[in-house]
């Protein structure tokens, strides 16, 4: 069963609109959120993080949200650009399980020009 | 700069063969890790070390297997391919767990590996 499901496989948006994307997880030993961004053909890169202390994290164009009560995240991209066409992956660990990283399962963004 | 580097971007293999990914790392990383990416699975933990000579089964060992005989190298074994074991191959690594970045793990650019 995954402990961590991004049930949007897709997005499409327009250029300089927001694309949010959500991630749920069911571990409630979770403590730590990644979100990754992937271009074909190239290895995952780390975009932005944020701990279970905290409810939002902000890194320029992109915010990550955390919702502790409702195991639920969300990272936002404002404004959308074309480069950031690619594959989204949410990804979770939990101190007690050292440094696993839990990943779901992608979503893929399409920014229209 | 952080680099991790895979021996073959696309390999192609025939059922029945023993196949070898090779994964090297220059950041001098305790952690080493090895996932496969599937569409709309994500990414799933092979195997995973924390040290040298040392592994640890992820969530999907099963037919894999792994060697770190030193700290910089990780390598994934396929002791007999199979047809779904065609998969993109991925291999990351980490600081030691309790660093202050250790949960961030970098990526090599991936190995597309299809078995015939």
């Amino acid at each position: 069963d995954q402990q961590v499901k991004q049930n949007s496989p897709s997005l499409s948006v327009q250029e300089g609109r927001i694309s949010i994307l959500n991630c749920d997880y069911t571990n409630s030993m979770f403590d730590y959120f990644l979100w990754y961004k992937k271009y074909p053909a190239e290895g995952p890169t780390f975009l932005i993080s944020i701990s279970s202390i905290k409810d939002k994290n902000e890194d320029g164009r992109f915010t990550v949200f955390l919702n502790k009560s409702a195991k639920h995240l969300s990272l936002h991209i404002v404004p959308s650009q074309p480069g950031d066409s690619a594959v989204y992956f949410c990804a979770a660990s939990a101190e007690a399980a050292g440094n696993k990283l839990t990943f779901g399962g992608g979503t893929r963004v399409l920014v229209k020009p | 700069d952080v680099k991790v580097t895979q021996s073959s971007r696309y390999l192609v293999k025939r059922t029945g063969e023993k196949v070898f990914l090779e994964c090297v790392q220059d950041m001098d990383h305790e952690n080493m890790f090895w996932y496969r990416q599937d569409p709309g699975l994500g990414l799933r933990l092979i195997y995973f070390s924390y040290d040298v000579k040392m592994k640890e089964k992820g969530d999907i060992p099963e037919g894999y297997s792994v060697s770190r005989e030193k700290k910089e190298r990780f390598s994934l074994i396929l002791e007999s391919a199979s047809t779904n074991q065609t998969s993109m191959y991925l291999c990351a690594s980490s600081p030691a767990t309790g660093t202050a970045i250790y949960n961030e793990q970098f990526f090599g650019p991936g190995t597309r590996l299809t078995v015939l």
